[in-house]
């Protein structure tokens, strides 16, 4: 079981520009979740999507967007980058969109930075 | 609302001696708690969680964490560090109702000394 991975590793951007950063998760699991760690901090929760669609969404703005293909895999849109969107961004898998009960997985992450 | 407070950025201890992590949280409704662990270019693993049920409770890697309400605390404790054990440790709430979006705390940083 290969578990959740997740593309690129590491990513430079320039400001203004788009980003896609790409997630698979962990065989078996329906429900993927994307987080934002900036240096220093613990991971914020950006949006989960489950059945190809977003279920809960955290306090990001609309620049911030995602898809879920139907085998489960997911990507995270960042448009407009700014210096601030910076950060490492985790993606976690769980067999539930209950993310409070069922244990989630997280990928390495891929390290993002906007210069 | 939700929130997370652990207590100091960096615990070090030595090789062999108790680990203790703080974490406190506040929440409006029954909580749904949480320890990961992360290493240096790795993703969260979990370690334990509690959801309702026995307050102690027991994880991965000897780790174990008590649920305290009255003191809305959920430390994380070991009996004997290893060097091993050396990573960043991030507490987390969730509600047991409703949103189950989790909060995490800002972590603490382990150190195992020789």
């Amino acid at each position: 079981d290969a578990g959740v991975t997740q593309s690129p590793t590491h990513l430079i951007k320039t400001r203004g520009q788009q980003v896609t950063l790409r997630c698979s998760p962990k065989s078996g699991h329906d429900t993927v979740s994307w987080y934002q760690q900036a240096l220093g901090q613990g991971p914020q929760f950006i949006f989960q999507y489950y059945e190809e669609e977003e279920r809960q969404r955290g306090n990001f703005p609309d620049r911030f967007s995602g898809h879920q293909f139907p085998n489960y895999s997911s990507e995270l849109n960042v448009n407009a980058l700014l210096l601030g969107d910076s950060a490492l961004y985790l993606c976690a898998s769980s067999p539930s969109w209950d993310i409070g009960s069922y244990e989630q997985y997280f990928g390495p992450g891929t390290r993002l930075t906007v210069t | 609302a939700q929130s997370v407070t652990q207590l100091g950025s960096h615990v070090s201890v030595s090789e062999g001696a108790l680990v203790l992590l703080r974490c406190n949280y506040s929440s409006s409704v029954p909580p749904y708690l949480f320890w990961y662990v992360q290493y240096p270019n790795q993703g969260l693993q979990l370690l334990l969680k509690y959801t309702t049920g026995a307050t102690l409770v027991k994880g991965i890697n000897g780790f174990e964490a008590e649920f305290k309400k009255s003191e809305t605390s959920f430390h994380l404790t070991k009996p004997s560090a290893h060097m091993s054990d050396a990573a960043e440790y991030f507490c987390a709430v969730s509600s047991s109702g409703g949103s189950y979006i989790p909060t995490f705390g800002r972590g603490t940083s382990l150190i195992v000394h020789p």
